[in-house]
């Protein structure tokens, strides 16, 4: 039964590159969640989507971030122009009904970017 | 956006002693709390969701209650074992999907 998958586990760009992070939630689940954590914080809500749809990205930068959940495939965070200050962990978390303060998350093992 | 907080950030405790530690949150417009155990390089995983004030929960010899009068969540670890070693993280949440995390409390336990 695997849990929320998410790759790259790591991933190095340089400056004004692109940075694509892959997020597979639990078979069955169709509501992902990001989270970013920075250095010596805690994780940090930015987006809640559905299958197909962006249902709140009140946590996302409005610039050069986009998220995307199509109707197959993976969840998609996009980093378009990354800047050093874009380095943290990205952590993915899916749930199987309507997102709801008492849901569980399950949390995937989260990609660390690291800009360069 | 609720500010949770986490104390202390770290804990080193011996093997079969027991320990606890604690999660405080704005208790205005407060709905449920969660904890999760997170060891390194691995997912975090869910231990508890908790809405209700006075609730405990417990899973093995981890336990956790909660305040919500005054704010306050424990999580109580019974009889430490090296495989306690991770970090405990609590998320508070208002009447959504939003999970507030704090920045966790590292417990080692020492052989």
């Amino acid at each position: 039964n695997a849990g929320v998958m998410q790759n790259p586990r790591h991933l190095v760009r340089r400056r004004g590159q692109e940075a694509r992070l892959r997020c597979s939630p639990v078979k069955g689940h169709s509501h992902v969640y990001w989270y970013r954590q920075l250095p010596e914080e805690g994780l940090k809500f930015m987006v809640y989507l559905q299958k197909e749809n962006i249902i709140d990205e009140s946590g996302m930068p409005k610039e050069r971030f986009s998220a995307e959940f199509p109707k197959e495939g993976p969840s998609i965070l996009r980093i378009q122009q990354v800047v050093r200050g874009d380095s943290a962990a990205y952590f993915c978390a899916s749930s199987p009904i309507s997102g709801g303060a008492t849901d569980t998350q399950y949390f995937g093992p989260g990609t660390r970017l690291t800009v360069l | 956006i609720l500010n949770v907080e986490q104390s202390p950030q770290s804990l080193h405790v011996q093997e079969g002693d027991s320990t606890n530690f604690t999660c405080s949150f704005p208790s205005s417009n407060f709905y449920a709390l969660h904890w999760y155990r997170w060891e390194t390089a691995k997912s975090p995983e869910a231990l508890f969701v908790m809405t209700l004030n006075g609730d405990e929960k417990k899973k093995g010899r981890i336990s956790a209650t909660l305040n919500t009068k005054e704010g306050y969540s424990y999580l109580y670890i019974k009889g430490s074992q090296p495989e306690d070693s991770a970090t405990y993280l609590c998320a508070s949440s208002s009447n959504d999907y939003k999970l507030s995390f704090g920045a966790g409390t590292t417990v080692t336990v020492r052989a």
